[in-house]
């Protein structure tokens, strides 16, 4: 079955350590998404990618890493300079024309202590 | 700069009750295209329907329907006939640049709780 894959669904880390999000898509998407949700809100644009080694800066980029080097992967690292890291991410991926809908992962809940 | 507000935090509504949930927008780019989305308690998000900005006709698909009002930028969606597993979070989402070659970014809206009374 096509989709898209977040690992793990919860994890903890303790201040100051890096930690990576992976995201993996077998929906041939040329587009990926990461996007940070808090409780109660909105969907807040992290980083995007519309094609391999290439990405652009979404509305809260600092803190947060990204890379795309393989068409199936995006994965997110949050780095010790984000101030309050603890949040619900949301992988997502599209076709690259507008004309279609994003497909989301299952996303992954860190918990910073 | 693009910009999405849905100014319904959440609504109440009695079961098999039509519901309308708001959504504004706000871009200068004349192509565009507007989501909307559901998010159960689950933290799953749910595609409903899809509206493009040179799209004549307003956007159904089931039980949803979009109002599409270009004039006043706003992109209402109408659910008919409410149930009960449709309480949940609604989301409206707005892309710019609807080409292949544009680099366009989908944000989204703060968001809408609905919950259906039985």
């Amino acid at each position: 079955d096509g989709g898209i894959t977040q690992s793990p669904k919860y994890l903890f880390r303790k201040e100051g350590q890096n930690v990576t999000l992976s995201c993996e898509q077998n929906l041939n998407h040329d587009a990926m998404y990461w996007y940070r949700q808090d409780p109660g809100q909105g969907l807040r644009l992290i980083y995007y990618s519309q094609i391999v080694n290439d990405f652009q800066k979404g509305d809260i980029a600092e803190g947060y890493s990204v890379s795309r080097e393989k068409k199936e992967s995006f994965p997110l690292t949050v780095t010790s300079a984000q101030k309050n890291p603890t949040a619900f991410y949301l992988c997502a991926s599209s076709r690259r024309d507008g004309h279609y809908e994003q497909y989301f992962g299952p996303g992954t809940r860190l918990t910073v202590t | 700069a693009q910009k999405i507000t849905q100014t319904q935090p959440g609504m109440f509504v009695q079961e098999k009750e039509a519901v309308t949930l708001d959504c504004t927008y706000d871009t200068s780019d004349p192509s565009y295209g507007l989501f909307w989305y559901k998010q159960p308690s689950s933290g799953e998000m749910i595609f409903l329907i899809y509206q493009g900005s040179y799209d004549q006709q307003n956007a159904t698909e089931g039980r949803y329907s979009l109002n599409f009002q270009k004039a006043r930028k706003s992109a209402n969606l109408v659910i008919s006939a409410s149930q009960l597993g449709d309480s949940a979070m609604y989301f409206c989402a707005m892309r710019e640049g609807m080409g292949y070659s544009s680099a366009s970014k989908i944000i989204f809206g703060s968001g809408t709780r609905l919950s259906i009374r039985p």
